[in-house]
């Protein structure tokens, strides 16, 4: 059974620091894997998704890698600012043809510090 | 940019009521979804839909849920007798035939007192 492990669970940086968020996950047997965005109460933004045969995904401040063999992901934040305050969530899909759900972990809540 | 939108935003409920939580997928995408999320826990995959069918359904999606595409543009889902623990915000999605990558709604909080 997959399950998605993010830590830590909660961050506190000052404004300007470069930052990384960690994703893994059990079975490295994955379609993609997608970062989302959460902000208190709201939806869910994403940021990146990185299909299996790809190393890494960038936008902006934000560059995703993604090591499935070893089942892990991590999520850069360049530059911090105030607004990139929310939780974010990281979240894989198994192989076609298998089921067509994602499976999330329970996300890091980031909070920078102005 | 097209978006995925759900009605109503917040809904409060009485244990034992009907509900119907209604979303508009984006137009061009054929597959949906319904997550859950109880208050500080995780993303949970409730159902998909293809086709006018459910694809697949999780453990949660029990006897009093059911989903709906009762015309080309909505995609509902009802709770039949409401619990207390069903209090939670529900997430649609979708996506487009040929792409993995599911796009969300904004939610919608159901409270059930």
């Amino acid at each position: 059974k997959q399950e998605v492990t993010q830590i830590p669970a909660a961050l506190s940086v000052p404004e300007g620091e470069n930052l990384v968020l960690n994703c893994s996950f059990t079975d490295s047997a994955i379609y993609n894997l997608q970062w989302f965005r959460q902000d208190p109460g709201k939806g869910l933004t994403s940021l990146l998704l990185i299909q299996s045969s790809q190393r890494e995904q960038t936008s902006g401040r934000l560059n995703a890698s993604l090591d499935k063999s070893s089942g892990r992901s991590t999520l850069y934040i360049a530059a911090s600012q105030p607004g990139d305050s929310a939780t974010y969530l990281c979240a894989v899909r198994r192989p076609r043809g298998w089921d067509d759900k994602i499976i999330f972990g329970k996300g890091t809540r980031l909070h920078i510090l102005p | 940019e097209p978006e995925v939108t759900q009605t109503p935003s917040h809904q409060v409920t009485q244990m034992g009521q009907e509900v119907i939580l209604r979303c508009v997928p984006i137009s061009n995408h054929l597959y949906f979804y319904w997550y859950r999320q109880i208050l500080g826990q995780k993303v949970e995959f409730l159902v998909s839909f293809y086709n006018n069918e459910i694809s697949e359904k999780s453990e949660i999606f029990d006897d009093q849920f059911s989903v709906e595409r009762p015309d080309g543009s909505n995609f509902t889902l009802k709770i039949r007798s409401t619990k207390l623990e069903d209090s939670a915000m529900y997430f649609c999605a979708s996506r487009r035939v040929g792409s993995y990558e599911q796009y969300f709604g904004p939610g919608t909080r159901l409270t059930v007192t």
